[in-house]
């Protein structure tokens, strides 16, 4: 079977550090991404991990470790606009994606 | 800029109707896909195509075909509507290696009464 988990929900005040959590189980790994969804509007791609390790692209940076099925996507100096979900999806062969639930994150003033 | 597009955002229809969701992508992608989005489920892969021509079921495709006969169009089709699929349908398109993002389009907010 395929296993996504990510917490429902999370929040945080504008200009601090948030990390979001994701683990997996899934019958096949080719990748994992990130993506953020603002409310009523289609996702849009974050980060890409394949090799286990961080990789940082500004204000955002994703962590993933395959030997534990678990990444985490990290979200420094918060601003308002990063209100929005985020979606954890594991490339399960062939561009095949399953995403998890998503984590809704509120950002406070 | 890349761009998919669905061809309704809001729709709908009654129990038993054959209803037809677009996408188009201007991309040139070999790839795409099929997905719908429930609150508590997240997103869920419907069908999706590797080519024109080429269909390939997902994890939910019970209820639904597809049709792919240009390489920037792919159909959805619910042969027969029931309440069940009041959902979200997002379309999504990528180039042909794994290593490639999916890029959405805007969904479209289907109602079954």
């Amino acid at each position: 079977g395929q296993n996504i988990d990510q917490p429902t929900e999370m929040t945080a005040t504008e200009g601090a550090i948030v990390q979001i959590n994701c683990t997996y189980q899934t019958s096949g790994f080719n990748g994992l991404f990130w993506y953020q969804q603002h409310a009523g509007e289609a996702p849009t791609f974050l980060s890409y991990n394949v090799l286990d390790g961080l990789e940082e692209k500004g204000r955002f940076s994703s962590f993933l470790s395959r030997s534990k099925g678990y990444s985490y996507l990290l979200l420094k100096e918060l601003q308002m606009k990063d209100s929005a979900s985020y979606l954890c999806a594991v490339n399960t062969g062939f561009q095949k994606l399953v995403f998890g639930t998503g984590t809704r994150l509120l950002v406070s003033p | 800029d890349v761009k998919v597009t669905q061809s309704s955002r809001y729709l709908v229809k009654r129990t038993g109707e054959k209803v037809f969701l677009e996408c188009v992508q201007d991309m040139d992608h070999e790839n795409m896909f099929w997905y719908r989005q429930d609150p508590g489920l997240g997103l869920r892969l419907i069908y999706f195509s590797y080519d024109v021509k080429m269909k390939e079921k997902g994890d939910i495709p019970e209820g639904y075909s597809v049709s792919r006969e240009k390489k920037e169009r792919f159909s959805l089709i619910l042969e027969s509507a029931s309440t069940n699929q009041t959902s979200m349908y997002l379309c999504a398109s990528s180039p042909r290696d794994s290593y490639n993002e999916q890029f959405f389009g805007p969904g479209t907010r289907l109602t079954v009464l």
